[in-house]
């Protein structure tokens, strides 16, 4: 069975730095790409970022680009997302989902709140 | 970036009914890529659609999909209990990757 398990989340100030790991089983973790996608408290999806399977490419959304770091360790099976400078309006649900256009597989998120 | 709406916003309908969801893209979606999700509440979103209209692994085939350039739509045929959700359509067609704002289907 596919599935990937999202952790890290938490409540951090503004300003401060976040690590969200997703631990993916039931597939060829290195045989895909892998994405992050967010959903604010009662609002609509967000896609953050996402990840070749050898690194090489990687790609942001607007918003996040120069704070927010995708990684991977094909070794391990998983996925990471390094969040430094966070903000208010980051706060949401984080979504770690199997894919680069649609995503086929997704965990049930961790949340991150950003405020002090 | 493609923005992406949907509408309605809200579809108020009764078990066995037929739903019909549209997307409408501010450009058209490249090769028509174009994916359809179902997020219960308190879950996670699934794919349900991709490519505008293929079915995703296990999805029945009360879901279809159609359209093609900047006009999407989800059908659901008859809607079961589990059906009663959000729906949400998102474009990888063009990068950055979006998503519209979503439909609720309610029970009228």
């Amino acid at each position: 069975e596919v599935q990937v398990v999202e952790s890290g989340g938490g409540l951090v100030q503004p300003g401060g730095s976040l690590r969200l790991s997703c631990a993916a089983s039931g597939f060829t973790f290195s045989s895909y790409w892998m994405s992050w996608v967010r959903q604010a408290p009662g609002k609509g999806l967000e896609w953050v970022a996402n990840i070749k399977q050898d690194e090489s490419e990687k790609y942001y959304v607007d918003s996040v680009r120069g704070r927010f770091t995708i990684s991977r360790d094909n070794a391990e099976n998983s996925l990471y997302l390094q969040m430094n400078s966070l903000r208010a309006e980051d706060t949401a649900m984080y979504y770690c989902a199997r894919g680069r256009g649609w995503l086929d597989s997704w965990g049930q998120g961790t949340l991150v709140t950003v405020s002090s | 970036e493609i923005v992406l709406t949907q509408s309605p916003g809200t579809l108020s309908l009764s078990p066995g009914e037929r739903a019909t969801l549209s997307c409408r893209a501010s450009q058209s979606v490249s090769r028509n890529y174009l994916a359809w999700y179902r997020q219960k509440p308190g879950q996670a979103p699934s794919l349900l659609i991709h490519s505008a209209s293929s079915r995703a692994a296990g999805i029945p085939d009360r879901f279809s999909g159609s359209g093609s350039g900047t006009d999407f739509t989800l059908t659901i045929s008859r809607l079961e209990p589990e059906d009663f959700a959000v729906y949400y359509c998102q474009q990888y067609g063009t990068s950055p990757l979006t998503f519209g704002g979503g439909t609720k289907v309610e029970i009228k």
